[in-house]
């Protein structure tokens, strides 16, 4: 049982190339979630869906996209990568069948753009 | 929705006290406390659901005061390994979580 398995967990990027983080989770949790993390702003909701074929926006949506095929997949697209993208990406599921939906993270993508 | 957290920051010796609390401008449905080592995910350590329930592990635990939307986790007798930035999470409902700026604890010998 591997939890949320996020790659690469490092990237740099030129301004303006376009690039996928990858994330999955293997637990059967059907939301799972994007957040970005910055100095000082703790972890801000990118997208999130709760489950096969339905997203939505969360506080930070702006420049990324997300799709959910399956399950276990959720991956995030930088369309045109910002150096304000420079930031500390982290993948999460969350298991609904317990009560208060504890969030699992996975181990972080570390991605900076030039 | 963000929460606000307080302290900012926090330097403790070992076998110290620390309190962090965590306060929302909405009712809340759930309060969610993680901590984060430097380069690391965020670990779950409790979740309290609204009713006022207070919960521990060990030498941390957590209230939650339902009416006043706010939450606060007890650190009693430090130890060098509660060393990390702790975030709190609320929910306002069986939806997202959204967290607050962390606050960072650091335990010296």
């Amino acid at each position: 049982n591997a939890g949320v398995t996020q790659t690469p967990k490092f990237q740099v990027l030129k301004t303006g190339q376009s690039m996928t983080l990858q994330c999955a989770q293997d637990m059967n949790h059907e939301y799972m979630s994007w957040y970005r993390q910055d100095p000082g702003m703790g972890l801000r909701l990118i997208h999130y869906s709760v489950g096969a074929g339905i997203t939505d926006q969360g506080e930070v949506p702006n420049g990324y996209n997300v799709s959910r095929s399956t399950t276990e997949d959720f991956p995030l697209r930088l369309l045109s990568a910002a150096p304000s993208q420079t930031s500390v990406y982290f993948c999460a599921s969350r298991d609904d069948r317990l009560s208060g939906n504890t969030i699992y993270f996975g181990e972080g993508s570390w991605l900076t753009v030039v | 929705q963000q929460p606000v957290q307080s302290p900012q920051a926090v330097i403790l010796r070992e076998g110290e006290d620390a309190v962090i609390n965590c306060s929302s401008s909405k009712a809340l449905y759930s309060v969610h406390w993680y901590r984060q080592k430097h380069g690391e995910a965020p670990v779950f350590l409790m979740i309290l659901l609204k009713g006022g329930e207070q919960k521990g592990h060990e030498k941390i635990s957590a209230s939650f005061n339902e009416k006043k939307q706010q939450s606060s986790l007890y650190l009693t007798a430090s130890q060098l390994s509660y060393s990390g930035t702790y975030f709190c999470g609320t929910a306002t409902g069986a939806n997202n979580l959204f967290f607050g700026t962390g606050t960072r604890l650091t335990v010296i010998p």
